[in-house]
């Protein structure tokens, strides 16, 4: 029965550089939610997307950030030209439906560091 | 903002002592969910507790909510040393948790 899983766990990237961050989520969850962790703060709500649609994006920074949630596979978010303040850990949560009830089961996270 | 503001933001206790964080907000809600994180390290869901609830139980956490005043406190009985962590609260509102920042509690043994 596992959780939702995030790789890579740790990712070290240059200035200039693409990351890729995976996330997939619980099985039978259709629903993803990518959120960004300062050092020392909480985590901030990116965007939330279920199978093949984005439904809320304001979290996303509007350039260089994108997400996807494909009809098979885990969902995507990348950072095309990296700059040292996306250095962050990036938490994706699943959740079974998008009700208010409905627990979200977060992912260890992906620490990104930009150099 | 919708952010749940966090009182205090660090907590120091020892062991076997009751430990008490609360969580102010400003919006409606859906639920309200606590979250526990250890250092550098990804969430671990504590307790959800809908907007007609008043109080709910987990064990040695117990946390309570007033929609009227738009706060909810998050009690842990009985503290360990296993329980230092930071512990968020996170609205849940137009589909989408907002995390408040934190309140680090250590517990010595």
């Amino acid at each position: 029965n596992a959780g939702v899983m995030q790789n890579p766990r740790h990712l070290v990237r240059r200035r200039g550089q693409e990351a890729r961050l995976r996330c997939s989520p619980v099985k039978g969850h259709s629903h993803v939610y990518w959120y960004r962790q300062l050092p020392e703060e909480g985590l901030k709500f990116m965007v939330y997307l279920q199978k093949e649609n984005i439904i809320d994006e304001s979290g996303m920074p509007k350039e260089r950030f994108s997400a996807e949630f494909p009809k098979e596979g885990p969902s995507i978010l990348r950072i095309q030209q990296v700059v040292r303040g996306d250095s962050a850990a990036y938490f994706c949560a699943s959740s079974q439906s998008a009700g208010g009830t409905d627990t979200q089961y977060f992912g260890p996270g992906t620490r990104l560091t930009v150099l | 903002s919708q952010q749940g503001e966090e009182d205090p933001q660090a907590l120091s206790i020892q062991e076997g002592e009751n430990a008490t964080m609360n969580c102010s907000y400003k919006t409606s809600i859906n639920n309200l969910q606590w979250y526990r994180q250890n250092s550098g390290r990804g969430l671990v869901h504590l307790i959800l507790i809908r907007s007609n609830e008043r109080e709910k139980h987990s064990g040695r956490l117990r946390v309570t909510l007033d929609t009227s005043k738009k706060s909810s406190s998050l009690l842990i009985t009985a503290s360990r040393a296993a329980d230092t962590a930071s512990y968020f609260c996170a609205l849940f509102s137009f589909q989408k948790l907002v995390f408040g920042t934190g309140t680090r509690l250590l517990v010595s043994p």
